[in-house]
């Protein structure tokens, strides 16, 4: 099972700056099959990006996902108040998927 | 537009047993693998099962439910149920259905979720 490792835990923004958020395999992710999901206090995950670099449909190009093999970063361009959630990353794409645990993104 | 519901959950004691329903509407249903995740409170996400498209002969389990969990849909009510027994205060959760698109366990679309919490 591959793990997924995120970093930082926690960081506090203010609106307007570039945010880079950190996850790390313990092996290589096959296919760079890499999703990231943005979650909000009481509401359900949201795909944000996929294959590593493939914004979903109806994401804001502020989001942008990149890496391969085992380094990964979700960059936010410029941070705005509905961006500060919990963020998620997540290898899929065979029988075992892993989500990282989380990195909080706090105003 | 794709719409996921979930329901059936609640409290229920260590040894029980629950029924959850995902209704599903805005997409084609029989064409989508679907799945269930949970997150237990405070915590990150875990994938607990899945299930194919069309007929869903092929099914999986997180090793954490194996045995006790059981997924199924049915294609003409467009819906996806979880049956859970021999519930353990560590499936304490909110549970969410979701669709796997654009990938397998590639959660594109999911359901406002449902807590299911085990306690005496």
């Amino acid at each position: 099972e591959i793990g997924l490792t995120q970093s930082p835990g926690t960081l506090s923004l203010s609106p307007g700056e570039r945010v880079t958020l950190s996850c790390r395999a313990s092996q290589s992710v096959p296919g760079g099959n890499l999703a990231w999901y943005q979650q909000k206090p009481g509401q359900a995950p949201r795909l944000l990006i996929y294959g590593a670099s493939s914004r979903a449909t109806g994401i804001p190009d502020r989001f942008s996902g990149s890496g391969s093999g085992t380094d990964f970063t979700l960059t936010i361009s410029r941070l705005e108040p509905q961006d500060f959630a919990f963020y998620y990353c997540q290898q899929y794409g065979y029988s075992s998927s892993t989500f990282g645990q989380g990195t909080e993104l706090k105003i | 537009q794709v719409h996921l519901e979930a329901s059936g959950g609640g409290l229920v004691k260590p040894g029980g047993s629950l029924r959850l329903s995902c209704a599903a509407s805005g997409f084609g249903f029989t064409d989508y693998y679907l799945g269930w995740i949970r997150q237990a409170p405070g915590k990150g996400l875990e994938w607990v099962s899945d299930i194919s498209s069309g007929s869903g002969t092929y099914i999986n389990y997180a090793d954490s439910v194996k045995g006790r969990f059981t997924i199924s849909r049915d294609n003409v009510k467009n819906s996806l149920y979880l049956q859970m027994n021999s519930l353990r205060p560590e499936d304490t959760a909110v549970y969410y259905c979701s669709t796997e698109g654009g990938g397998y366990r590639l959660f594109d679309n999911w359901g406002q979720g449902t807590l299911v919490t085990v306690s005496s």
